[in-house]
């Protein structure tokens, strides 16, 4: 069975940093693309960031881009999103993604299985 | 950037009645569409994948049509557990994009 477990979530302070992490089992992980996803409260879903099976290339949401970081561990079945110079509009739930494919096409796959999210508030 | 319009943004329908919810891309991504369902308090769930391919497991009474730029998501008999908010997801090309969500209700 398919599981992937977010944690890191948290209260942070503006201009802070969160570093969320995706623990993945079921599937070979190091065979599939996987993705991060946040929705705000009461909002719809927003596509944050990207990476490749192989880790070889890594893609950004512009509102992120420059501030977060994706990345992954194959040897321990983990995806990370280091978080940095938070801002109010980034509080959300962060949901990890399992993609239905590797992703090494260069194209973004759809998304197959997906976490139960963690909840990130940024606040003073 | 790729821009995904779904409408309605809101229906409200009865049980048994057939609903079509759709999803307009700002340009071409030939069948690259997928539909999710999300309720309350859950993560979203993979309905229909490459524009019309139905996900296992999922009810065939979800179905999904459509190309290029203008997408379809119909149930054809409304039932209680249908009850959610459906997206659409474009994944021709990075940034991946989401519409901003259909909620059906029932009466």
């Amino acid at each position: 069975e398919v599981q992937l477990l977010e944690s890191g979530g948290g209260l942070a302070q503006p201009g802070g940093s969160l570093r969320l992490s995706c623990a993945a089992s079921g599937f070979t992980f190091s065979n599939y693309a996987m993705t991060w996803v946040r929705q705000a409260p009461g909002k719809e879903l927003e596509w944050v960031s990207g990476i490749r099976s192989d880790a070889g290339s890594t893609y950004y949401a512009d509102c992120v881009k420059g501030r977060f970081t994706i990345s992954r561990d194959n040897s321990k079945n983990t995806l990370y999103l280091q978080m940095s110079s938070l801002r109010a509009e980034d509080t959300a739930m962060y949901y990890c993604a399992k993609g239905y494919s590797s992703g090494l096409t260069g194209s973004p796959p759809d998304f197959d299985f997906w976490g139960q999210g963690t909840l990130v508030t940024v606040s003073s | 950037d790729i821009q995904m319009t779904q409408s309605p943004s809101t229906l409200s329908a009865s049980i048994g009645d057939r609903v079509t919810i759709t999803c307009r891309a700002s340009q071409s991504i030939s069948g690259w569409l997928a539909w999710y369902q999300q309720k309350p308090g859950e993560a979203p769930k993979l309905l229909i994948y490459k524009a019309s391919s139905l996900e296992r497991g999922v009810p065939s009474r979800f179905s999904g049509s459509g190309s290029g730029t203008e997408f379809t998501l119909t149930i054809s008999s409304l039932q209680p557990d249908d009850s959610a908010t459906y997206y659409c997801q474009q994944y021709k090309s990075y940034p991946v994009a989401f519409g901003q969500g259909t909620k059906v209700e029932i009466k």
